[in-house]
């Protein structure tokens, strides 16, 4: 069964900073991975989508990058803004279906 | 891009009452719809999984009695929370596919149960 761990559970950061959330998952055969954006009580917003034969993938101050073979991808948030804070999920998907292994998330706060 | 429409958003309701939530596929049909629950500082587990025109299938530890899912048409799945309790209190969540890869959220429904 695909395990999703993200590192860290939460994280402080000042306005302007750049940081990594981690992801790692346990079985390779994935077919693709995705990044998450959830509100307090709201649904989830896809930010980005790596295709099992990407690396990584850019949508402006976010850049996702794959690593199948150590079963690790990395979310990088340049220039952080307060609008930024949310928590993070990352969701492996497997390779004979459409359902998603989540994590429990980043909880990320950028403080002004 | 495609739309899910997942509805109530907010229910609060009595222990011992059912619960409806809907979740409409509005400019695509959806072969297949997924709910997810998630309780509070965890991840969104898969509960079932659902075809249209097909019973719904459940993941271990998912009550189907308790959770019944309707998948009758391209366009509209339910979940339906019989008896509620406390305990089943949480954020569910639909997604839908689309006849290619895509595949959609819903923007959740939080059920509190008193």
């Amino acid at each position: 069964k695909q395990e999703v761990t993200q590192i860290p559970a939460a994280l402080s950061v000042p306005e302007g900073e750049n940081l990594v959330l981690n992801c790692s998952f346990t079985d390779s055969a994935i077919y693709n991975l995705q990044w998450f954006r959830q509100d307090p009580g709201k649904g989830l917003t896809s930010l980005l989508l790596i295709q099992s034969s990407q690396r990584e993938q850019t949508s402006g101050r976010l850049n996702a990058s794959l690593d199948k073979s150590s079963g690790r991808s990395t979310l990088y948030i340049a220039a952080s803004q307060p609008g930024d804070s949310a928590t993070y999920l990352c969701a492996a998907r497997g390779g004979s279906g459409y359902a998603l292994n989540f994590g429990k998330g980043t909880s990320l706060l950028v403080t002004p | 891009g495609a739309v899910v429409s997942q509805h109530p958003s907010r229910v609060i309701c009595k222990s011992g009452t059912s619960v409806k939530i809907e979740c409409r596929s509005l400019d695509f049909q959806a072969t297949t719809m997924f709910w997810y629950r998630q309780f509070p500082k965890q991840s969104l587990m898969l509960m079932a999984t659902s075809n249209e025109g097909s019973k719904a299938t459940y993941e271990q530890g998912v009550e189907k009695d308790k959770f019944l899912i309707n998948h009758a048409s391209l366009t509209l799945s339910t979940l339906t929370v019989t008896s509620a309790h406390p305990e089943d209190s949480s954020f569910y969540i639909c997604s839908a596919r689309d006849r290619g890869p895509g595949l959609f959220f819903g923007s959740g429904t939080q059920l509190s149960v008193l």
